[in-house]
């Protein structure tokens, strides 16, 4: 199995920060890497797909870059509606896996 | 508008069957692979169950590889998970999600398994 290993696991960053959250897979996945938000009592909302692809309707402050096993989630100007957990999730090879996720607190 | 509603959670006690269904509209239902992907009271996700879009091949982990089966209707743009031998490490919110990529998801149905 491919274990997804996300860090942070908790970030504290100010209105207006550069925010970096990274994901580390166990082995190559090929770009099949998508990042999720999910806030709190809710279901998860799709942000990035493929890596690098920015799903209809998500602001353009979310980026997505990576290659074969290192990916990272960028937010290039934190807002206060951005508090929520960060999920990555690989779709290269089966069992399909999730990160643990990133709690992004607003200090 | 892509909508997705998983009905069938509930309460129910170690050993025994529950069957959940999810409701799709706002797109081609037989387009697209479908999945479950479940999450533990304050816990992460795990991918569940997949299926393709014709219902030929479904994908398991081994977590649950055996006692759950999905399934679909699209006839009826449904999906489906059966749910057997359940454990207490199966109580979650379960998640309808759209394609092999899971790029929609359903509001989550609970399912709590005690005795």
């Amino acid at each position: 199995d491919i274990q997804m290993t996300q860090s942070p696991s908790v970030l504290s960053a100010s209105v207006g920060d550069r925010v970096t959250l990274n994901c580390k897979a166990s082995q190559n996945i090929n770009k099949y890497l998508n990042w999720y938000q999910q806030k709190l009592g809710e279901a998860p909302k799709l942000l990035i797909y493929n890596t690098n692809n920015l799903q209809t309707g998500i602001p353009s402050r979310f980026s997505g870059s990576g290659s074969g096993t290192d990916y990272t989630l960028t937010i290039s100007s934190l807002q206060p509606e951005d508090v929520a957990t960060y999920f990555c999730f690989q779709h290269n090879s089966w069992p399909l896996t999730f990160g643990s996720g990133t709690k992004l607190e607003i200090k | 508008e892509v909508q997705l509603v998983e009905t069938g959670g509930g309460l129910v006690q170690p050993g025994r069957s529950l069957k959940l269904s999810c409701v799709a509209s706002g797109f081609t239902f037989n387009n697209y692979w479908m999945s479950w992907t479940r999450q533990a009271p304050g816990k992460g996700l795990e991918w569940v169950a997949s299926i393709t879009n014709s219902g030929g091949s479904t994908y398991y982990p081994d977590s649950v590889k055996g006692r759950f089966t999905i399934s679909r209707d699209n006839a009826q743009n449904t999906l489906y998970l059966q749910m057997n031998s359940l454990r207490s490490e199966d109580t979650a919110t379960y998640y309808c999600t759209r394609g092999l990529g899971v790029d929609y998801w359903g509001q989550g149905v609970m399912v709590t398994v005690s005795s």
